[in-house]
C-alpha cells in the first residue's frame, strides 16, 4: 500500500522560533492533508492540498506541496505555544477514501 | 461539518474481554471510518464501514478480532474482542467530510490490563 514518510519525528522550539515538518512518498498524491492533534485530542483538519506547487496560508502556517506531487511541508513561523501538538500529514489511497498518514511530527514549544 | 460522539470516551477492562465502540454522527454519512492509534503512534485504518454492506478490513485486520456494525447512515460500532494488553490503543472514528477529507470523532481510549 501507499506509505509517505513524514519527518522529523519529534520536534523541540522555544516560542518565535519556526517550525518545519516534511512529508514525502515515492508515488505520485492526488492530494495531500495535513491534520493537528493536540495532546489528548483527536486529529483536526487544517488544509489540503490539490495542485502541483500549490501553496496555501493560514495566519503563521504555510503549506506547499511539491512539483511532482510527491512531497509537502508544513511550515510555522514564529511559533507559538498554542501551536503545540502533533502534525500528521495524509493521502488518499489510490481510488479509495481511506486516508494512510505520515507518521506524524511532535512540536514542542517552549516559552 | 459534522458532530461525531463516541462512547465510551475511555475504559479499563480485563483480558480476554470484549468491548463495543459506539460512534454517532449528527448527520448522515455515506462512509464511515475507523481507526486505531496506539501510544505515541500515527493512525492506522482498521475498516471502511458503508451502511448496508460488509466493512471492508485492511490487511493485519480481521473481522473476528474487530466486528463492526453499520446499521444507518448516523452510526455504527466497532468491537474489540478478545482483549490484550496489545489492544491498547485510541480508537478513533471518522466520517468523509468531502473531497476524501475526514472528520474524527473524540476517540475511545482503551486500556488493557
Amino acid at each position: 500500500g501507499q506509505q509517505v514518510m513524514q519527518i522529523p519525528q519529534y520536534q523541540h522550539v522555544q516560542e518565535g522560533e519556526d517550525f518545519t515538518t516534511y512529508c514525502n512518498s515515492s508515488t505520485t498524491l492526488s492530494n495531500i492533508q495535513w491534520y493537528k492533534q493536540r495532546p489528548g485530542g483527536h486529529p483536526v483538519f487544517l488544509i489540503q492540498l490539490v495542485k502541483s506547487g500549490e501553496v496555501k496560508k493560514q495566519k503563521r502556517l504555510t503549506f506547499q506541496f511539491g512539483e511532482a506531487k510527491k512531497n509537502s511541508s508544513l511550515h510555522i513561523s514564529a511559533t507559538q505555544t498554542t501551536a503545540v501538538g502533533t502534525y500528521f500529514c495524509a493521502s488518499p489511497d489510490t481510488g479509495r477514501r481511506a486516508l494512510t498518514f505520515g507518521s506524524g511530527t511532535r512540536l514542542q514549544v517552549q516559552p | 461539518s459534522a458532530v461525531i460522539s463516541q462512547k465510551p470516551s475511555r475504559d479499563i477492562c480485563q483480558r480476554g474481554t470484549s468491548l463495543t465502540i459506539q460512534c454517532q454522527v449528527d448527520s448522515q454519512v455515506t462512509m464511515m471510518f475507523w481507526y486505531r492509534q496506539q501510544p505515541g503512534q500515527s493512525l492506522t485504518l482498521i475498516a471502511t464501514a458503508n451502511q448496508g454492506s460488509e466493512a471492508t478490513y485492511e490487511s493485519g485486520f480481521v473481522i473476528d478480532k474487530f466486528p463492526i456494525s453499520r446499521p444507518n447512515l448516523t452510526f455504527s460500532t466497532l468491537t474489540v474482542s478478545n482483549m490484550s494488553p496489545e489492544d491498547s490503543s485510541i480508537y478513533l472514528c471518522s466520517v468523509d467530510a468531502g473531497a476524501d477529507t475526514q472528520y474524527f470523532g473524540p476517540g475511545t481510549r482503551l486500556t488493557v490490563l
